[in-house]
């Protein structure tokens, strides 16, 4: 596609269910990145990929958020047992590989609400 | 990533230039200055990059300092439309994360 997609473009759950997810990057994007971001705070950084490989999940809250990027393309953020505090707006972004200075290019976003 | 400190908010007249200042002094040689901004509810839309000379392209211009200290974003005609919310970042490296300060709330007065 054009841009990166994410779906679905809301989610409204019950806590204690699990949600997962979908981001597609740009095509042949090898970066791509996950973020929180709540009303009125600038986007908080979760995890990222380099191809199919996990970088850093350092932004990973706790053992209830995965991610995964099995093909180097599509990737799922799960949160499991969710809680009303994970309610927030979820950011994908994708950068392609490249000499230093790359931009990334932001979803829409999955706006999460946990009830 | 190194520290960034930006002013939390702006005012800036419609077709004036708006000039955004980043520091940045504990930035290593070899990172970028990024910028981003984010209007209303919208994903972050990025603007421009530069390691230490000044960039141009059809958004906005960036000055950075010989010591790389500091960096200014210059919007040279802002519109109703620039007002968003300005990030300058600088990442440790190239396709790492971007971490997201509280970046300058820049509004465009008619």
């Amino acid at each position: 596609g054009a841009g990166v997609s994410q779906s679905p473009r809301y989610k409204v759950t019950k806590r204690g269910q699990d949600v997962a997810l979908r981001c597609d990057p740009i095509s042949g994007h090898v970066s791509l990145y996950w973020y929180r971001q709540a009303l009125g705070q600038g986007p908080e950084f979760l995890t990222y990929f380099n191809y199919e490989a996990q970088q850093d999940k350092s932004g990973l809250p706790n053992d209830r958020f995965s991610a995964e990027r099995p093909e180097g393309s599509i990737s799922t953020l799960t949160i499991q047992r969710t809680e009303q505090r994970d309610s927030a707006m979820y950011r994908c972004a994708s950068s392609g590989q490249g000499a230093y200075g790359t931009e990334a290019f932001f979803g829409q976003g999955t706006r999460l609400t946990v009830v | 990533d190194a520290k960034t400190t930006q002013p939390p908010s702006m005012d800036c007249a419609e077709g004036r230039a708006a000039n955004l200042p980043c520091n940045h002094s504990t930035i290593s040689g070899n990172e970028y200055v990024y910028w981003y901004r984010q209007i209303h509810s919208q994903g972050p839309q990025y603007i421009i990059h530069g390691l230490k000379n000044n960039e141009t392209n059809e958004m906005a211009s960036l000055i950075i300092t010989e010591d790389r200290k500091s960096s200014t974003l210059i919007l040279p005609h802002a519109t109703l439309r620039d007002t968003a919310v300005y990030y300058c970042i600088a990442p440790q490296t190239s396709g790492s994360r971007l971490t997201f300060g509280e970046g300058t709330q820049l509004t465009v007065n008619p």
